[in-house]
């Protein structure tokens, strides 16, 4: 069954340093999403991309944070300087429909740890 | 601002008794409703969506039921089975939202043997 790959499953990093979490969704899929679950917390959504654009983003998603498609495969989600606040469980999803049953496709998950 | 509350964190079912995870919802303009289960180290998997202009939805072992009067939906999962231990979310989203999904904080259900 196709799904959705995540790389690093863990990262740890001092405060102020840039991450790049990646995330390669299923193949003919055209919608990707970030989300994020601090621990204790309930998922929260970052933001949807499509046709190359953020199609919307949350409120936590500010200038700290970017997305990109670099390649044909790879969706990456950049924080430019981590906060403490930050720790937590990041999790990317694809889509090959948006709408009506909007079913997302989860990864594993990135888990970072901001020291 | 909890738009979707699960107020259970967590529910303990015998082998082959029925489970009942319930999730209660704010925003009226919800257009479709989710339930996700999740394992430890894997993310959210569908399991099943109600629409808001029905109020039930069954596939094998799972059923939804909405009820928007109330502002209130319920999975049931008979007969409960150990491979159901797992934490479930419940989730919403409105037709215009592009990918937004409101999820609950979760509950974990324990089928005992």
């Amino acid at each position: 069954e196709p799904e959705v790959t995540q790389t690093p499953s863990h990262q740890v990093t001092q405060m102020g340093q840039e991450v790049i979490l990646r995330c390669v969704p299923i193949s003919n899929h055209l919608y990707f999403y970030w989300y994020r679950q601090i621990l204790g917390q309930k998922v929260e959504f970052l933001v949807s991309f499509y046709n190359n654009e953020i199609s919307e983003k949350s409120e936590i998603f500010d200038d700290q944070f970017s997305v990109e498609r670099p390649d044909g495969s790879n969706f990456t989600l950049k924080i430019r300087s981590t906060k403490l606040e930050d720790s937590a469980m990041y999790f990317c999803a694809s889509s090959d429909i948006q709408g009506m049953a909007n079913v997302l496709t989860f990864g594993a998950g990135s888990r970072l740890t901001v020291l | 601002d909890q738009q979707v509350k699960q107020n259970s964190p967590s529910l303990s079912v015998q082998e082959g008794r029925i489970s009942i995870l319930n999730c209660d919802y704010t925003n009226s303009m919800f257009d479709y409703f989710l339930w996700y289960k999740k394992y430890p180290a894997e993310g959210p998997t569908f399991l099943i969506s109600i629409s808001s202009i029905k109020d039930k939805n069954e596939d094998g072992r799972f059923t939804v039921f909405l009820n928007k009067s109330a502002k209130h939906l319920s999975l049931h999962i008979v007969p409960s089975q150990p491979g159901d231990s797992a934490v479930y979310f419940c989730a919403a989203f409105s037709r215009g939202s592009q990918g937004n999904l409101i999820f609950g904080k979760g509950t974990k259900l324990s089928v005992k043997p």
